[in-house]
């Protein structure tokens, strides 16, 4: 079976550029959430997508969006970036509450 | 959401078993304990979650007091390959998000 597959692996964008990023869940795994990670903040919930609806969100701005298709493929998006943005967004696809949890290698956007 | 608290660091040897302690006061019934591993520009890793008592699989155990506020996992026999950050999560059955606290860096020396 095949893991999760996280698109692209390294991104580097402008201040004030938009960006999209791509997470191929586990197949048969409908849940899939997305993360932030910094050195200094840790790795922080984004938001969370069960069967194409955004289940939970975390406290981040407006500028992050994201969206579930109907085979639950998720992607990410962040308008008008900033250098603050500059981080290792990681995916996680589960089947459920309470079951493990996998992650994809991330993405690592660099914003300048 | 049921914040955990762990240290912040932790240095062992190979070949010790290694046990980290994980504070939860306020879990509720309904929740989960979860620990993940990762490494440097990694994604995490699962590695055990139990409810109550003793859980164990082939890369550690988890130990869950009857109060539940408190769990420790337990690496066996630790190598160089376990140097990582190790995460303690408490999940809420009614959410598939994972909030994440500031994990305990673990350091294994030869």
């Amino acid at each position: 079976k095949a893991g999760v597959t996280q698109t692209p692996r390294y991104l580097i964008k402008t201040r004030g550029q938009q960006v999209t990023l791509s997470c191929s869940p586990i197949s048969g795994h409908r849940s899939v959430s997305w993360y932030q990670q910094t050195p200094g903040q840790g790795l922080q919930f984004l938001f969370e997508y069960f069967s194409e609806t955004q289940r939970n969100k975390g406290n981040f701005p407006g500028r992050f969006s994201g969206r579930q298709f109907s085979n639950s493929r998720s992607e990410m998006n962040v308008s008008t970036l900033e250098l603050g943005d500059s981080a290792l967004y990681l995916c996680a696809s589960r089947e459920g509450a309470n079951t493990e949890a996998f992650f994809g290698q991330g993405t690592r956007l660099t914003v300048v | 959401l049921a914040k955990t608290t762990q240290p912040i660091s932790m240095d062992s040897y190979e070949g010790q078993e290694v046990n980290i302690t994980c504070s939860h006061n306020n879990i509720a019934t309904n929740d989960y304990i979860t620990w993940y591993q990762q490494f440097p520009s990694q994604g995490p890793r699962f590695i055990i979650q139990g409810y109550k008592t003793k859980v164990t699989n082939e890369v550690a155990s988890l130990f869950i007091p009857a109060d539940r506020k408190s769990s420790t996992l337990s690496l066996p026999r630790v190598s160089l390959s376990d140097t990582a950050v190790y995460y303690c999560l408490v999940e809420d059955t009614g959410r598939r998000a994972l909030t994440f606290g500031s994990g305990t860096r673990l350091q294994v020396q030869p």
